[in-house]
Order: C-alpha cells, then structure tokens, then sequence
C-alpha cells in the first residue's frame, strides 16, 4: 500500500494479557519510530528502528514493552503482562530521514486494557 | 534534553480568519527541524509544514507559514484564512539532527475555527 498500514485498528483485551501490535510502513523508508498517545495528550516516543536496529528505545517504559523489526520493514511492538493503563493509541511511522525527514502516520492501533 | 512547549490547550478562530498557535522549544543541539502536525478528530496525523534550523527564510505552505524565531526559541503556526476544515488538534514536534533522529512532540493546541 502507498501508506503506513497498523493492525490490529483496535484491540480489546484483559488485564495480564500478551498483545502485539503490527506496522507496515513505507515501501523503502528505513527509519519506523512508534509512539504512544493518550487522550488529549501529544505523542510519547516509545522506541526508534533504523534498518533493523532499534537506534533509541529510551522511551519504552518498562521491560513489559519490547518491539522488533527483523527484516528492516515490518514492525510488532510486544507488551507483556498488560495494564490498564498501557491503554492507548500507539502509532507508528515511517521516515526517510531526507533533508525535512517528515514522519508518516499510520492511523494507529487503539488497545484497551480491561 | 530536547522540550517542546505548546501553552494553549485550546485556540478559537471566526471561519476566515488569521490564526496563531503557539510553540517554543528547547534544545542544545544547534541543527534541528521544527515540525507541525494536524490531527483531526479521525485521528490520523498530517504533516503541515518544516522549518530547518539553518533556513534563513520562514517556511510557509498554501494557508500555513511558520514564523520561526531562533533567537527567542519559537515556531508558530499561522493559519491564514481558517476554515472549518481546519478544526483539529495541532501539535509542534522537533528533531535533533544530531543523536538519534528523535522526534518529541508538544501536547497539542485544540483549534476551533467558528462559522
């Protein structure tokens, strides 16, 4: 697809539960970050793939969250042992890191902890 | 460390109007791009505009320009001649380009331009 594509569009699951979160960017963007938005709330950066290295994963909260991008394309964000207030909208885009590098949105996976 | 600072939570416009929402930052690093970002109550985020540290001219896009004011660490957003379309959310993000390419957002200004 021309976009960044996020599935599951929603997910809603108990607490404790395992859940993963996929991305698919733009064909031939290299850099995928995910972010996590809370309602009312701007962005919180959560993690940074460049290739297929996370190059920052200083925004991840606790070792609960894990994400991987094995083949510099596709992207599963992991969350272990989920709460309630892991709920949110987590969003992934992708760059190409360019003279602007502007980010391209997804239109995100809402998950809600029960 | 990189700050964004947006300091209105919310912004009304009459439709036809000029607008200006808000947006200092913080960062030590002296290369950096300035961005603005829509989100419309469907939730998709639109890239508006860039502004590059090192750009001598202030971006500007159609209805939006960025006046950019490195000295005193601002960016706003001028929209000119609102819409109601233009009813969103507006959050103003910055990238260091040294270090990890990292981009923080603000926490958003809500805008409602008035028929």
């Amino acid at each position: 697809g021309a976009g960044v594509s996020q599935t599951p569009s929603n997910k809603v699951t108990e607490k404790g539960k395992y859940v993963e979160l996929r991305c698919d960017p733009i064909s031939g963007h290299t850099a995928l970050y995910w972010y996590r938005q809370s309602l009312g709330q701007g962005p919180e950066f959560l993690i940074y793939f460049q290739g297929t290295g996370a190059a920052d994963d200083s925004g991840l909260p606790n070792d609960r969250f894990f994400a991987v991008r094995p083949e510099g394309s596709v992207s599963t964000l992991k969350i272990q042992r989920t709460e309630r207030g892991d709920s949110a909208v987590y969003l992934c885009a992708s760059s190409l890191l360019g003279h602007t590098g502007e980010l391209f949105f997804g239109e995100g996976s809402r998950l809600t902890v029960l | 460390a990189q700050k964004i600072t947006q300091t209105q939570p919310g912004m009304f416009v009459q439709e036809k109007e000029a607008v200006t929402l808000d947006c200092t930052y913080d960062t030590s690093d002296p290369s950096y791009g300035l961005f603005w970002y829509k989100q419309p109550s469907s939730g998709e985020m639109i890239f508006l505009i860039y502004q590059g540290s090192y750009d001598q001219q202030n971006a500007t896009e159609g209805r939006y320009s960025l006046n950019f004011q490195k000295a005193r660490k601002s960016a706003n957003l001028v929209i000119s001649a609102s819409q109601l379309g233009d009813s969103a959310m507006y959050f103003c993000a910055m990238r260091e380009v040294s270090g990890t390419y990292k981009y923080i957002f603000g926490t958003g200004t809500r805008l409602k331009v008035l028929a």
